[in-house]
């Protein structure tokens, strides 16, 4: 079964740091780039981080570039997101996600714009 | 960075309805387009992708169209376990904006 399991949220202080990873199973891990996509209590879905396959190609919200970093581990079959100087408006559930988007050969162009696979979200609250 | 405006923001509907909801980008997005529903306490899940391409095991009463900026997606038959949230996201250029969200309530 395929699978995105995240871990590491809770309640820290304002300004401290916090790591969620997020475990994958039943598929090719290093086949795939992956996101981090986060959720305001009462609010919508806000894109956070992605990281290419090979971890070559990263990209950050303005919202979080500087303070949240992503990265991952392809022989542990792990994604992570280390955040720091956490603030109040960070509180949300985080989701790790799989892109769907793959280069295909038969059309010499890129398809799957989508994320196919999400995990069941960690929750991290920011808060004194 | 492309913004994405989703209308109506919320609408009611009833079971076997039509529905429509629109996306709009601030900018050209070619085909980088998905369409995902939550519902409340749930991961997202996709629904269409590459503006619309029908993601595995979604019913065919979802489809996807447009082109350029303006996109959408439609519920054909509208049925119980529809009423939700639905968001479009661009993945054209980061960031990967997603939309504000339609709910579908009865």
């Amino acid at each position: 079964e395929v699978q995105l399991v995240e871990s590491g949220g809770g309640l820290v202080q304002p300004g401290g740091s916090l790591r969620l990873s997020c475990a994958a199973s039943g598929f090719t891990f290093s086949s795939y780039s992956m996101n981090w996509v986060r959720q305001a209590p009462g609010k919508g879905l806000e894109w956070v981080s992605f990281i290419s396959s090979s971890s070559s190609t990263i990209y950050d919200a303005d919202s979080v570039k500087g303070r949240f970093a992503i990265s991952r581990d392809n022989a542990k079959n792990s994604l992570y997101l280390q955040m720091n100087s956490l603030r109040a408006e960070d509180t949300a559930v985080y989701y790790c996600a799989r892109d769907k988007l793959y280069y295909d050969i038969l059309t010499d162009s890129y398809t799957g714009y989508g994320m196919d696979v999400w995990g069941q979200g960690t929750t991290v609250t920011v808060s004194s | 960075a492309i913004q994405l405006t989703q209308s109506p923001s919320s609408l009611s509907a009833s079971v076997g309805d039509r529905v429509t909801i629109t996306c709009r980008a601030s900018q050209g997005i070619s085909s980088a387009l998905g369409w995902y529903q939550q519902k409340p306490g749930k991961t997202p899940k996709l629904l269409i992708y590459d503006v619309s391409s029908l993601e595995s095991g979604v019913p065919s009463r979802f489809s996807g169209g447009g082109s350029g900026t303006d996109f959408t997606l439609t519920v054909s038959s509208l049925q119980p376990e529809d009423f939700a949230t639905y968001y479009c996201q661009q993945f054209s250029i980061y960031p990967f904006t997603f939309g504000p969200g339609t709910k579908v309530d009865i």
